[in-house]
């Protein structure tokens, strides 16, 4: 079952311009947001995580912007740049002993320059 | 400060056979966690482990399992291989604790014939 639903599944943007990607949650113990980009036949980097405990944090020309009641969280990515092409997962993780991460399906992103 | 290294970075195996991966954690990370990413897809938790003992357990089957070293290095052994179990394996370390961030490794590619 999957458990964080991320849209779209490929963005074109064009150089200077907003990236705009959503998700949405199920689980309402989630309470850790992650954002990560992976770039082809490299691993996840971690860009910026957010707690439900605030609605936005910034850094650089990503935010993360999250809405508790709806749960959903979007990233922003500002004045994009064709070194910001590559593909951003979602994700989250529950209190527990493992907090293992539960991530949507990607989105594929192209800056064209 | 060395980051998440993974070796082998590519491995071709038949179905039925068995394979070891390798995971270094970074410098200070006592704890472990194994991820499994189909081509196109997000990663999916296979298991954790921190202080040599599994900390949490995906929807996995038992012919995946793994180890933890008093270095906190890990395996992740698969047996009886399917064509299935191609995907990227991707290894994660962190501190244990509320929150703390994963980082990764660039992950091993494997190639079930």
């Amino acid at each position: 079952q999957q458990q964080v639903k991320q849209s779209p599944q490929s963005l074109i943007v064009q150089k200077g311009g907003i990236s705009i990607i959503n998700c949405a949650y199920e689980n309402t113990a989630f309470d850790y947001f992650p954002w990560y980009q992976q770039f082809p036949g490299k691993g996840p980097a971690l860009l910026i995580a957010i707690r439900p405990d605030v609605s936005e944090k910034k850094e650089g020309r990503f935010t993360i912007s999250f809405n508790k009641s709806a749960k959903q969280f979007s990233l922003h990515i500002m004045d994009s740049q064709p070194g910001d092409s590559a593909t951003y997962f979602c994700a989250a993780s529950a209190q527990g002993s493992a907090r293992q991460l539960t991530f949507g399906s990607g989105t594929q992103l192209t800056v064209l320059p | 400060e060395t980051g998440v290294t993974q070796s082998p970075t590519h491995l071709i195996k038949t179905r039925g056979q068995q394979v070891t991966l390798r995971c270094s954690s970074q410098s200070g990370h006592n704890t472990v966690s194994w991820y499994q990413q189909a081509l196109g897809q997000g990663p999916q938790f296979i298991f954790q482990y921190y202080r040599e003992e599994e900390n949490g357990r995906g929807n996995f089957p038992p012919r995946f399992s793994g180890l933890q070293f008093p270095n906190y290095s890990s395996e992740l052994n698969v047996n009886a291989l399917e064509l299935d179990d191609s995907a990227l394996y991707l290894c994660a370390s962190s501190y244990q604790g509320y929150n703390q961030p994963q980082h990764f490794g660039d992950g091993t590619r494997l190639s079930i014939l």
